[in-house]
């Protein structure tokens, strides 16, 4: 089947513009998560959402980060006033459940913000 | 709060040689304990895991991890690498209790292999 899908693959943006990435986890997945990854560093955690539970924002960088899902379907995460440390590849991943789930990643959207 | 080192952040090697891959990792609380691998140009993969029992854990391309829970480590083992296994590796752990389900991940590991 299919699996994890994001959109845009790229995003060049001007600073201090909006943006939105998006993000079509697998069918049936209830579990989604948002990370991104910074040139030369590891994944951080951003946002987590399971099921029709609220979603744990604890990585949320600033409130300009903001992220949604509909259901157990698409989310979409939000950067408002993008700054140039913002640049960075967002990925996407979704599982069954929480904790020993495995994890599986979308192919990313990279984000440059000039 | 989980956290995870990879020392190393380049390990070259040649073709057929073995490797090791460390990963350390700190918690106040039992941790799951997975390898991802990221090809170049392609997503991130899961490579294997450790949930319980058995403390070494293989994957299906050669590589073993073990848990070794005193020296809170986790390293990655292959006993002869392929062109092919080049890629950037990834520790994470993530906690089984309470809502802390995201992966903390190290930052990772630059395998190259060489003719």
């Amino acid at each position: 089947g299919a699996g994890v899908s994001q959109s845009p693959s790229n995003k060049v943006t001007e600073k201090g513009k909006d943006v939105e990435l998006r993000c079509d986890p697998i069918s049936g997945h209830t579990a989604l998560y948002w990370y991104r990854q910074r040139l030369g560093q590891g994944l951080e955690f951003l946002i987590y959402f399971q099921g029709n539970s609220a979603p744990d924002k604890s990585g949320l960088p600033s409130d300009r980060f903001s992220a949604e899902r509909t259901g157990e379907s698409v989310s979409t995460l939000t950067i408002q006033r993008t700054q140039q440390e913002d640049s960075a590849v967002y990925l996407c991943a979704s599982s069954w459940g929480g904790g020993a789930e495995t994890q599986y990643f979308g192919p990313g959207t990279r984000l440059l913000v000039l | 709060a989980q956290s995870v080192t990879q020392l190393d952040s380049q390990v070259p090697v040649f073709e057929e040689a073995p490797v090791e891959l460390r990963c350390n990792y700190s918690s106040s609380v039992s941790v799951y304990l997975f390898w991802y691998v990221q090809y170049p140009n392609q997503g991130l993969q899961l490579l294997l895991k450790y949930l319980s029992g058995s403390t070494l854990v293989e994957s299906i391309n050669g590589f073993e991890a073990e848990f070794n829970k005193s020296q809170t480590s986790f390293h990655l083992r292959k006993p002869s690498v392929h062109i092919s296994d080049t890629a950037e590796y990834f520790c994470a752990v993530s906690a089984p209790e309470g809502s802390a389900r995201q992966l903390t991940f190290g930052s990772g590991t630059q395998l190259t292999v060489l003719p």
